[in-house]
């Protein structure tokens, strides 16, 4: 079974980069696409970005392309989120998630338990 | 970029009754890559439904969902005390997922 772990810093201040990583256990990180997804307290979800063919492939939500950067390290079946000078507003909840490739995708199957990124000098 | 739009925003029903979520979209969505998800507070989302109308690993039949083009909809058949939480509806179209803004399911 799949099991997605994020890790990084719970402070970030504003205007510095916020680095985050997914590491996946259960499963190839060449195999699907992975997905950084945030939530700000009390609020929706809103998708930042994809990996995929072993890091050849990234998609990234227009609204925030110009800040992220998504990375992966088959070598440590992790997958890397930087988002460059932070503000208040990229507060949130950060999750890791799967989408499968194959007949049936474009929705997230299994998710990290989150992590808590607060902006704050 | 495609935006969804939950109705109702919350939802009060008891144990036991019937729940119909509603999810429209902006354009057309290919029923193939529409899902719905459920979150409870300080947890993930879980995936319920995917394809529209395909029920997830381990989700009970009292969960069905359905829909094409723009109108899309989740319904809980008879509502067990596990089920009041947040719902959340998901497109995919091109190189982009969004999120609707969610259904706040709650206990009468």
């Amino acid at each position: 079974q799949v099991q997605l772990q994020e890790s990084g810093p719970g402070l970030v201040k504003p205007s510095e980069t916020l680095s985050l990583i997914c590491t996946v256990s259960g499963d190839s990180i060449g195999s699907h696409r992975w997905n950084w997804i945030r939530q700000p307290a009390g609020k929706g979800l809103e998708w930042i970005a994809n990996v995929f063919d072993y890091g050849g492939g990234r998609w990234y939500n227009p609204a925030l392309k110009s800040r992220v950067t998504i990375s992966s390290d088959t070598s440590k079946n992790q997958i890397s989120l930087r988002l460059t000078s932070v503000t208040a507003a990229d507060t949130a909840v950060y999750y890791c998630a799967r989408d499968v490739r194959g007949d049936n995708y474009g929705h997230f199957d299994s998710w990290g338990q989150g992590i808590l990124v607060t902006v704050s000098s | 970029e495609i935006v969804l739009t939950q109705s109702p925003g919350t939802l009060s029903l008891s144990p036991g009754e019937r729940a119909t979520l509603s999810c429209r979209a902006s354009q057309s969505v290919n029923s193939r890559f529409f899902a719905w998800y459920q979150q409870k507070p300080a947890q993930a989302p879980r995936l319920l439904i995917y394809g529209t109308s395909n029920r997830a690993t381990g989700i009970p039949d009292r969960f069905s969902g359905s829909g094409s083009g723009t109108d899309f909809t989740l319904t809980i058949s008879r509502l067990e005390p596990e089920d009041f939480a947040v719902y959340y509806c998901q497109q995919h179209t091109g190189t982009m997922y969004t999120f609707g803004q969610g259904t706040n399911l709650e206990i009468k």
